[in-house]
């Protein structure tokens, strides 16, 4: 079976210090890899995915994600916090193998940043 | 603006109602889903329609009935829904084809807050 797990419910940060927002995923192959981000009152935005290449990716707004394959993990991540990066973050998980391309989204991680 | 956009943004319902959600996309895509957004829980994906034809009922309750007339408009259609149906269903759509990266970057509305009484 499919999923992501966010093992942290809420993460909170000062302004100008780096962000990790945590994500492991379980596939029975390779996997796609997602971010998505919610603002409040909004629906999700795609923040970046990995497929294949370079284990770094570079998505909007600053963000990137480090793809580990021996730790399953796929943290997102960001240098240097904004208030405004104050949100809810998914990770998302696709099986490479599956036609339908169904989405296995986690729980959420909710980001606050403190000016 | 994401160019989809949900109506009603707030629904409040009793037991026994019967009420649609609506959702268009803006953007020319050809696949629309709805998903099932309750608090601390992963997102559910409840439908998938390509190309106006559905091609995946992650096995909802038939108290959800979704219908895609074109290409543009989706609604979920609600009848006798419980209290734990209560929670923000979202609309999304792609560009994809079935078999090729099908659903990879989801453009979604904002959802509608679906209160049951």
């Amino acid at each position: 079976a499919q999923s992501v797990a966010q093992p942290e419910d809420q993460v909170n940060v000062a302004e100008g210090n780096p962000l990790t927002v945590k994500c492991t995923y379980s596939v029975s192959g390779n996997p796609y890899l997602f971010w998505y981000v919610q603002y409040p009152n909004r629906g999700l935005q795609f923040l970046l995915k990995y497929i294949t290449g370079d284990n770094l990716v570079k998505g909007s707004y600053g963000f990137e994600a480090e793809f580990n394959k021996s730790q399953t993990s796929f943290h997102l991540k960001k240098p240097s916090a904004l208030v405004s990066d104050s949100a809810l973050y998914f990770c998302a998980v696709r099986d490479r193998g599956s036609t339908l391309g169904r989405l296995y989204f986690g729980r959420g991680t909710q980001l606050t940043v403190w000016p | 603006e994401t160019g989809v956009t949900q109506t009603p943004r707030h629904l409040v319902m009793g037991m026994t109602n019967k009420k649609s959600l609506k959702c268009e996309q803006h953007l020319g895509h050809n696949a629309m889903y709805w998903y099932k957004q309750s608090a601390k829980k992963p997102l559910e994906l409840m439908f998938v329609y390509s190309l106006e034809e559905r091609v995946e009922n992650n096995s909802v309750p038939s108290r959800f009935s979704p219908e895609c007339p074109n290409s543009s408009h989706l609604f979920l259609h609600l009848h006798t829904l419980q209290p734990e149906d209560s929670a923000l269903y979202l609309c999304a759509s792609s560009q994809d084809r079935i078999g090729t990266g099908f659903g990879e970057k989801l453009f979604f509305g904002s959802g509608t807050q679906l209160s049951v009484l």
